[in-house]
């Protein structure tokens, strides 16, 4: 079983649209990361959270730490927010990232 | 803004060669990683490196791969003899502090032929 799952695999969304990603993950953390990979490969963080909501521009990221969950949401949804969004753990016993899947975001004009 | 730096972009090697692949973390950050992207998968964790020393490293990294901190400011990664399953985007990442957010660098795509 994968530690780290996310939903949807695939997304496409019209402009304008709010979009959600959910991760969830089956060990203990420290922190959970968002992360966006563009077609180039490279990654960019976006948040890094614990607890709570955190909100930069149009996304919002959210952890429920007992229920093992979180959700990326992007609100008023552009073509250049189109990217691999990646859900990355911190396990509690460790400081490596461990990485789900990705979820690969289109969003049409 | 501060940023990771890698180098080079796109590394094309000759089975069995030996490359280095060259990372220059964020200045003040004490925690440095690699990791590797095989295409079309997840990004994996290879190494993180604190101290001057190893601090985890997963069963990838196996004894055909090196890192070191040679000077103040370069992070590598060697691959002592590359095979073709070697051939990935590898990612350094650095942070401040254990479990701190990590900053990642644009990626060195190695192909192996």
């Amino acid at each position: 079983k994968n530690e780290v799952e996310q939903s949807p695999q695939n997304l496409t969304a019209q402009e304008g649209e709010f979009i959600t990603i959910n991760c969830s993950y089956s060990v203990g953390i420290s922190a959970l990361h968002w992360l966006q990979q563009h077609p180039g490969g490279g990654i960019v963080s976006l948040f890094m959270l614990s607890s709570g909501k955190k909100k930069h521009g149009r996304l919002i990221a959210t952890i429920n730490i007992q229920e093992k969950h979180s959700s990326l949401h992007i609100t008023a949804s552009h073509p250049r927010d189109s990217a691999v969004y990646i859900c990355a753990v911190i396990s509690r016993y460790g400081n490596k990232l461990v990485f789900g899947a990705g979820t690969i975001l289109r969003v049409k004009s | 803004e501060p940023e990771v730096t890698q180098t080079p972009s796109h590394q094309v090697t000759q089975m069995g060669q030996e490359v280095i692949l060259r990372c220059v973390p964020i200045s003040n950050h004490l925690y440095f990683y690699w990791y590797r992207q095989i295409l079309g998968q997840k990004v994996e964790f290879l190494v993180s490196f604190y101290n001057n020393e190893i601090s985890e490293k997963s069963e990838i990294f196996d004894d055909q791969f090196s890192v070191e901190r040679p000077d103040g400011s370069n992070f590598t990664l060697k691959i002592r003899s590359t095979k073709l399953e070697d051939s990935a985007m590898y990612f350094c990442a650095s942070s401040e502090e254990m479990n701190t957010e990590a900053f990642f660098g644009q990626g060195t795509r190695l192909t192996v032929v």
